[in-house]
């Protein structure tokens, strides 16, 4: 069975320091890989989605960067974080012929 | 402008009761997918319709392409059933990219 990882599960950041979010998934090889950002009771909006190791493609620009290093892992990150930054993050994988898409249990971001 | 509207918003709904929650696209979409958004956050994907009905247990959705709407049914409303739910389309000429609904928060009252 497939399952998906996301780490870590919350974190509370200063405004301008880093960040790094992680998802992997194991038990499929090869998925489209997706993140999402939603903010407190809204939608959800994507942000990047990667097909294959090393390529991403972006969706919106939020001044966050994406990378696909591995088939199984995909990490979001920026060097500086703004207020606008807080939410819940969500990575989600699919297959190319059934784009049923499964998600992680997301990472809440909170940017003071 | 906004090419998936999801209504209601909002709903409140007695157990044991139903009702239907509804998305209308204003672009044609070639799939579409309903989740369930629980009070941890997690997403829980309950169907994936490229055209017609499917039935799960007390759910059913429909996805009528032509006429550009998708439909999520609840019956004997449970505790559990309780969250915000999303419809997600896929548009007929983009890869890889869903159009998301605005969501429905579901209440479900003893």
């Amino acid at each position: 069975a497939q399952t998906i990882h996301q780490w870590p599960v919350a974190e509370i950041k200063a405004v301008g320091s880093p960040l790094s979010l992680g998802c992997t998934i194991k038990g499929k090889s090869s998925p489209n890989l997706y993140w999402y950002w939603q903010a407190t009771g809204g939608t959800l909006q994507q942000l990047f989605y990667s097909i294959t190791v090393g390529q991403v493609e972006s969706v919106v620009q939020l001044n966050l960067s994406a990378s696909r290093p591995k088939d199984d892992q995909f990490i979001l990150s920026t060097e500086k974080l703004l207020l606008s930054h807080s939410g819940f993050y969500l990575c989600a994988w699919g297959q190319l012929s059934n784009e049923r898409l499964f998600f992680g249990h997301g990472t809440k971001l909170s940017v003071l | 402008g906004d090419q998936v509207e999801q209504s209601p918003s909002a709903l409140s709904l007695h157990e044991g009761t139903g009702s239907a929650l509804r998305c209308n696209f204003t672009t044609t979409m070639r799939a579409v997918q309903w989740f369930q958004q629980n009070s941890r956050g997690s997403l829980i994907n309950l169907f994936y319709l490229a055209s017609g009905t499917k039935e799960n247990g007390r759910l059913k959705s429909t996805f009528n392409s032509k006429e550009s709407y998708s439909t999520l049914h609840i019956r004997d409303a449970q505790l559990e059933d309780s969250g915000t739910y999303f419809c997600a389309a896929e548009a007929a000429d983009s890869n890889y990219q869903l159009i998301w609904g605005s969501g429905t928060k579901l209440i479900i009252k003893p």
